[in-house]
């Protein structure tokens, strides 16, 4: 089964941008992985910010964004608030089973 | 309005078994790829399994671990969705989620509120 790894955490400040990325122990996520990303805040379900590399959905804040970046599906964000820090979450589709990350959790400070 | 409640959770002896449910309402269910998806306490999301549609062959397929433990089963008459989870260890303790994807919605834009299966002596 394959492995999705991303970065345990990262440091943001506010108003500042930062990548968060996606790769696959399988080699290169393409757009055929269809890659997701999700958002976590303590205590609620999952949100789904990117689908399909990068779709965003209607409640998508515009300083989200996702594209593919050396082999790796990336989640950039724009102008970063503080109600941006979460728990990061990519997701890949594969043939057969799909996988999350391990996620990545995000300070804006 | 989409809506899915999970619920069968409880606290289960290791090696024990456990059957969640889940119901579904606000889409046409059928159609609808149905998974699962669990998170241990204070620990990331990870995918557990799926059922496809009917029209898609209704088949399953599950993450390497819960294979062959874990059975994801569906009722369209009823909208429901189903995780029997067998031969439990500790390490299954979790919140476990019910999604979708397909009917007209991309994966994970729905969730339930999840059910918690805690596993130990």
């Amino acid at each position: 089964q394959a492995v999705v790894t991303q970065e345990p955490s990262l440091t943001v400040s506010p108003g500042g941008t930062v990548t968060l990325t996606c790769g696959s122990s399988t080699g290169a996520v393409t757009s055929g992985h269809y890659p997701y990303w999700f958002q976590q805040k303590p205590g609620q379900a999952p949100r789904t910010l990117i689908y399909d590399t990068n779709n965003k959905h209607s409640w998508t804040p515009a300083r989200f964004s996702g594209s593919l970046l050396g082999g790796k599906a990336a989640l950039t964000l724009s102008g970063a608030q503080p109600e941006d820090e979460a728990d990061y979450y990519c997701f890949l589709t594969y043939s057969a089973a799909w996988a999350f990350g391990g996620g990545t959790k995000l300070t804006v400070l | 309005e989409v809506q899915l409640v999970e619920s069968g959770g409880g606290l289960v002896k290791p090696g024990g078994s456990l059957r969640l449910s889940c119901a579904a309402s606000g889409f046409i269910f059928s159609n609808a790829w149905m998974t699962w998806v669990r998170q241990a306490p204070g620990k990331g999301l990870e995918w557990v399994g799926r059922i496809k549609g009917k029209a898609d062959g209704g088949t399953t397929d599950y993450a390497a671990p819960m294979k062959g433990r874990f059975t994801i089963s569906r009722d369209d008459s009823k909208n429901m969705v189903y995780l029997q989870m067998n031969s439990l260890k500790a390490e299954d303790t979790a919140v476990y989620y019910c999604t979708y994807y397909g009917s007209g919605s991309y994966f994970g834009d729905y969730w339930g509120q999840g059910t918690l299966v805690t596993v130990s002596s």
